[in-house]
């Protein structure tokens, strides 16, 4: 079975700032890679995926990630966050298991953005 | 205006009683999720279908129950064998199964005393 780790569990950083959350998965076959974020109390939005081709991926609200085949990493960036962006962050791989599809997730990344 | 809907988003019962979580979607989606979300654990899935009258145990059934009579609607059963059932449960839909980007709902908050 597939698993994911966000390696922190918490990020706190100033509005402007540079951000990247950490994710390492641990299939050796090729994955499709997602980040999702939820805002307080809300469901889950789609930021990016990773299917193939290019390994830097960019997606919704400035954010981009880069797959890292040999490090088993798919870190999420952003060049410069604003209040905004305080929410969970969830990295995701898929699986094929028992005929079908599912997503295994890690446990989140809070990000708080502080003024 | 296509999207899922979870309905009630907070959800209060007394310990012993079963309880029903509604989803419903108007996206044409084949497959439904449930995820349980707790603090500091991610999701876990508790139950999917892929097409209607279908459906397959997640990695965390025990005590649950679903099902999926209709292609719109994916509800689930929080039963009294549920341990401890206080969670945020989300809802999900994705269009098949050679597709990737599952859509979310809103969530419920079950608060169990």
């Amino acid at each position: 079975a597939q698993s994911v780790t966000q390696l922190d569990s918490q990020v706190p950083v100033f509005e402007e700032a540079p951000v990247e959350l950490r994710c390492n998965y641990s299939s050796s076959v090729s994955v499709y890679l997602f980040w999702y974020v939820q805002y307080p109390n809300q469901g889950l939005q789609l930021l990016l995926k990773y299917l193939s081709g290019s390994t830097l991926v960019k997606g919704i609200n400035g954010f981009e990630a880069e797959f890292n085949k040999s490090q088993t990493s798919f870190h999420l960036r952003k060049p410069s966050v604003h209040i905004s962006d305080t929410a969970e962050y969830f990295c995701a791989v898929r699986e094929f298991s028992g005929g079908y599809n599912k997503l295994i997730f890690g446990a989140g990344t809070r990000l708080a953005v502080h003024p | 205006d296509g999207g899922i809907t979870q309905s009630p988003k907070y959800l209060f019962r007394k310990e012993g009683q079963n309880v029903t979580l509604s989803c419903e979607q108007n996206l044409n989606h084949d497959a439904m999720y449930w995820y349980r979300q707790d603090p500091g654990q991610g999701l876990r899935l508790i139950y999917y279908s892929q097409i209607v009258n279908d459906f397959q145990k997640g990695d965390i059934a025990e005590g649950y129950s679903v099902s999926r009579e209709k292609k719109e609607s994916f509800p689930l059963t929080v039963t009294s064998a549920q341990k401890n059932p206080t969670a945020f449960y989300l809802c999900a839909s994705k269009l098949g199964q050679s597709f990737d980007e599952q859509y979310f709902g809103p969530g419920t908050r079950l608060t169990v005393t």
